[in-house]
């Protein structure tokens, strides 16, 4: 049973153009979301994150959106550049400070 | 610096042996996981440590065992009694109570 959902393996955008990164989720209790980037053969890094009591977070050039009714949440990158290229997890916690529950990822990659 | 420390990075073992990965963080952090990363798959949690001297089970603890005896350390051994060790193996910690945590370089283990 798989309750947090990357339908999409992969991204392909252009470098300076937006990424959106989209993730979907089943159960309602989740309160606390966060996105990972992760190079291939390193742990991940925690990149940002957003509570369920808010719709939007931003961080630079990252910004998560939140919508709940949907159970849906994305990770927009503007501009996109070369080094974002990575895998993106992105994961979700109703237990605080206990378990994440991930996705399966989306690589992204940015073409020059 | 202060960080999370996994070793080695490879690993090789044969089939029917025990194998112990290390892991390590001076970040002060009282909780502690291991994650397995398998190919086109999220990170699946094996066991947790939220202080010393206790643990719990994650998804997949079957073929696993894990110690915490000190703050700082939470080897993981993959038994022989685990179907399918070959996989990426993660170490993350957290402060108690906060959702974020984070993750040390990861160990590869293969098993022939």
């Amino acid at each position: 049973d798989q309750q947090v959902k990357q339908n999409s393996p992969s991204l392909s955008v252009q470098e300076g153009r937006i990424s959106i990164l989209n993730c979907d989720y089943t159960n309602s209790m989740f309160d606390y979301f966060l996105w990972y980037k992760k190079y291939p053969a390193e742990g991940p890094t925690f990149l940002i994150s957003i509570s369920s009591i808010k719709d939007k977070n931003e961080d630079g050039r990252f910004t998560v959106f939140l919508n709940k009714s949907a159970k849906h949440l994305s990770l927009h990158i503007v501009p996109s550049q070369p080094g974002d290229s990575a895998v993106y997890f992105c994961a979700a916690s109703h237990n605080q400070g206990g378990k994440l529950i991930f996705g399966q990822g989306t690589e992204l990659s940015v073409k020059p | 610096d202060g960080g999370i420390t996994q070793s080695p990075k490879y690993l090789f073992r044969k089939e029917g042996q025990n194998v112990t990965l290390s892991c390590e963080q001076n970040l002060n952090h009282d909780a502690m996981y291991w994650y397995r990363q398998d190919p086109g798959q999220g990170l699946r949690l094996i066991y947790y440590s939220q202080i010393v001297n206790d643990f719990q089970k994650g998804d997949i603890a079957e073929g696993y065992s894990v110690s915490r005896e000190k703050k700082e350390s939470f080897p993981l051994t993959v038994t022989s009694a685990q179907k399918n060790p070959t996989a990426f193996y993660l170490c993350a910690s957290s402060i108690q109570g906060w959702y974020e945590q984070y993750f040390g370089p990861g160990t590869r283990l293969t098993v022939t």
